[in-house]
């Protein structure tokens, strides 16, 4: 049973437009979401969190959105920059007594941003 | 700043050979470790993760198994590969309280 789901394996965009990546969860208890960003050989980094208290969080060109009811959160991009081009990871955690160890990963969703 | 450091890079073994992964991280104490694989076609799946030295706890039943003997070291190991264990595998860190989370490059694991 998938718990995360990145429904879109890819995404092509133009430079300087939106990227919108999807991420839809089935397990109400997640309460802690993340992106993350991959290039090709190298390991997953770190973009942008949000908890399950706001429904939105912003860092640079970066946002995240949360709906709660929905079970859906996505990560706005803009302007895309050919450099975004990567894949990227939707994740989710469950609080437990004020420490969450286990993330839950999507698929991924692979973006490219053309010149 | 904190680093992480996985090795090797790529690995070719033959099955039913044993395996040894490291993975240590600089810059803090007492993190939190984890052990992901990303098999083809799949999202990464929790192995493993350490709270502490000598605490391990596992996520999933497999032919693997991991030790931390020392307090930013993290080993991978198995006594018999299987062909089903070939995989991307990632080692992370985290402070105490769980996340974020921050992955080191990973070891691409082929068994023959």
């Amino acid at each position: 049973d998938q718990q995360v789901k990145q429904n879109s394996p890819s995404l092509s965009v133009q430079e300087g437009r939106i990227s919108i990546l999807n991420c839809d969860y089935t397990n109400s208890m997640f309460d802690y979401f993340l992106w993350y960003k991959k290039y090709p050989a190298e390991g997953p980094t770190f973009l942008i969190s949000i908890s399950s208290i706001k429904d939105k969080n912003e860092d640079g060109r970066f946002t995240v959105f949360l709906n709660k009811s929905a079970k859906h959160l996505s990560l706005h991009i803009v302007p895309s920059q050919p450099g975004d081009s990567a894949v990227y990871f939707c994740a989710a955690s469950v609080d437990s007594g004020g420490s969450n160890y286990k993330l839950t990963f999507g698929k991924g969703t692979l973006l490219t941003v053309n010149p | 700043s904190q680093t992480i450091h996985q090795w090797p890079a790529t690995l070719v073994q033959p099955v039913g050979s044993p395996l040894s992964l490291e993975c240590t991280v600089e810059g803090t104490s007492n993190p939190n470790l984890y052990w992901y694989r990303q098999a083809a076609g799949r999202g990464l799946q929790l192995l493993f993760y350490s709270v502490g030295i000598g605490q391990i706890s596992s996520e999933v039943p497999q032919n693997l198994s991991a030790s931390r003997p020392q307090d930013r070291q993290f080993i991978l190991s198995s006594k018999k590969l299987l062909l089903s264990d070939s995989g991307f595998y990632l080692c992370a860190w985290s402070a105490f309280s769980g996340q974020p989370q921050h992955f080191g490059d990973g070891t691409r694991l082929s068994i023959l």
